[in-house]
């Protein structure tokens, strides 16, 4: 069964920067288009970024363009997301996601709180 | 932000039929971008539950389904149960924005 386990959550206050790792085991993911998916508290879904399978292209939503940097290392099997210049709006709880057919497996999540 | 709409909420009885509608733009349901559908328990992950338009993941009951039409999509559980009770969102791609969209998510009420 596939599994995705993120890390690296927690408390940071604005401005500082934070940086997430997705683990990934159990299927190729060298071959996967990989993302970063957010939910703040109470709130839906929003996505943040996607990375292609060998890291050639990066998209990102217009709200993190600029301070959110999508990476992967294919060889350690782990996805990341680089978070500068964090702001009180970007407290969610992080998924990492695999595309294949949709997003068809997700972590659990890691959360992350921007506060002073 | 969302550019797909849903219903904030939908309801039903036990084994009933119930529709999500899922609206969205001619950059986004409008194009050749498949739908996909995703039910959210509380306090877990979301799930993929349809994916391109209309196809069901192992697992899923088939009293999921999807269809998708212009600019529109609807998700419909038949049978209603009560483990249904849940967030659903939609998501597509927005082809003017080169990203990837939510809907507004809906919360289903089993009554």
């Amino acid at each position: 069964q596939v599994q995705l386990v993120e890390s690296g959550g927690g408390v940071v206050q604005p401005g500082r920067s934070l940086r997430l790792s997705c683990a990934a085991t159990r299927f190729t993911f060298s071959s996967s288009v990989m993302h970063w998916v957010r939910q703040a508290p109470g709130k839906g879904l929003e996505w943040v970024a996607v990375i292609w399978y060998d890291g050639s292209e990066q998209y990102y939503a217009d709200s993190v363009k600029g301070r959110f940097t999508i990476s992967r290392d294919n060889y350690r099997n782990t996805l990341y997301l680089q978070m500068n210049s964090l702001r009180t709006e970007d407290t969610a709880v992080y998924y990492c996601v695999r595309e294949l057919e949709g997003l068809d497996y997700w972590g659990q999540g890691t959360l992350v709180t921007v506060s002073s | 932000q969302s550019v797909l709409t849903q219903p904030p909420s939908v309801s039903g009885a036990p084994g009933q039929r119930v529709t999500i509608s899922c609206t969205g733009t001619s950059s986004t349901i409008g194009t050749s971008y498949a739908v996909h559908w995703y039910q959210q328990l509380p306090g877990t992950a979301p799930k993929l539950l349809i994916y391109g338009n209309n196809y069901r993941p192992s697992g899923v009951p088939d009293r999921f389904s999807g269809s998708k039409s212009g600019t529109s999509a609807s998700l419909a559980i038949s049978g209603l149960q009560a483990e249904d009770e849940a967030d659903y969102y939609c998501q597509s791609y927005d082809s003017s924005l080169s990203g990837y969209v939510f809907g507004t998510g809906t919360k289903v009420t089993v009554l």
